[in-house]
């Protein structure tokens, strides 16, 4: 069964940079996935669609400071010089056939 | 700008009916699959619902299929989803989401680029 497992938060402090993962389950380690971002009390916003040899495509707009990155069955989003604005939550997500549309639970990310 | 815009929420008795409407503006809409995606209280992102561009094919989330229903105008650059006998589980806000399709990589990837700011949907008594 395809499932992605994010860690429920992280934090890190204003100007660090932070890594964030996403693991796919056992079998599906050449899914591509994308990463959102939900601000507090908003709609998600797309970042970037990430392959697995870590190859990656933006959202319009997306700043340079995030990035993506994979090894193996684990997806990374790393955000560096951490802003304020960058506190929300975080979820990759992906698709396979029969199992439709596949989010992760998500990290709450703070910014210290 | 693509704009996606929610309408329709509000509070319904459980086993009650609703519509939401998403009203879709800066692109062409009639050649965009479309989804619907929730997020109950405190909780991540679900996937509930899409429908292809020209609403001929659609496909649900088990804990919705046969009391919700997706379709599109595309005259009218709309997305709806009635939903029908409704259930206090169903009480999330309701997103609406174009669909993309990204074909490069070893896999290719159906993925949501664009999101609306939501509508609320909340099932009490």
């Amino acid at each position: 069964q395809l499932v992605l497992t994010q860690s429920p938060s992280a934090s890190a402090s204003l100007g660090a940079s932070v890594k964030l993962t996403c693991t796919l389950s056992s079998g599906h380690s050449s899914y591509a996935i994308a990463w959102h971002q939900q601000q507090p009390e908003k709609g998600p916003r797309y970042l970037m669609k990430l392959n697995s040899d870590g190859s990656h495509s933006k959202g319009d707009g997306i700043p340079d400071r995030f990035s993506g990155s994979s090894s193996g069955a684990e997806r990374y989003l790393t955000i560096s010089s951490l802003q304020s604005e960058d506190e929300a939550d975080y979820y990759c997500q992906t698709w396979g056939t029969g199992t439709n549309w596949v989010f992760g639970g998500g990290t709450k990310l703070t910014v210290l | 700008e693509v704009q996606l815009v929610e309408s329709g929420g509000g509070l319904v008795q459980p086993g009650g009916s609703l519509r939401l409407s998403c009203a879709a503006s800066g692109f062409r809409f009639s050649t965009y699959w479309m989804h619907w995606v929730r997020q109950a209280p405190g909780k991540g992102l679900v996937w509930v619902s899409r429908i292809n561009s020209d609403g001929t094919i659609t496909s649900y989330a088990d804990s919705v299929k046969g009391r919700f229903t997706i379709s599109r105008d595309n005259a009218k650059n709309t997305l709806y989803l009635q939903m029908n006998s409704l259930r206090a589980e169903d009480t999330a806000v309701y997103y609406c989401a174009r669909d993309q399709w990204d074909g490069s990589g070893p896999l290719g990837l159906y993925y949501f680029d664009s999101w609306g700011q939501g509508t609320q949907v909340a099932v009490s008594s």
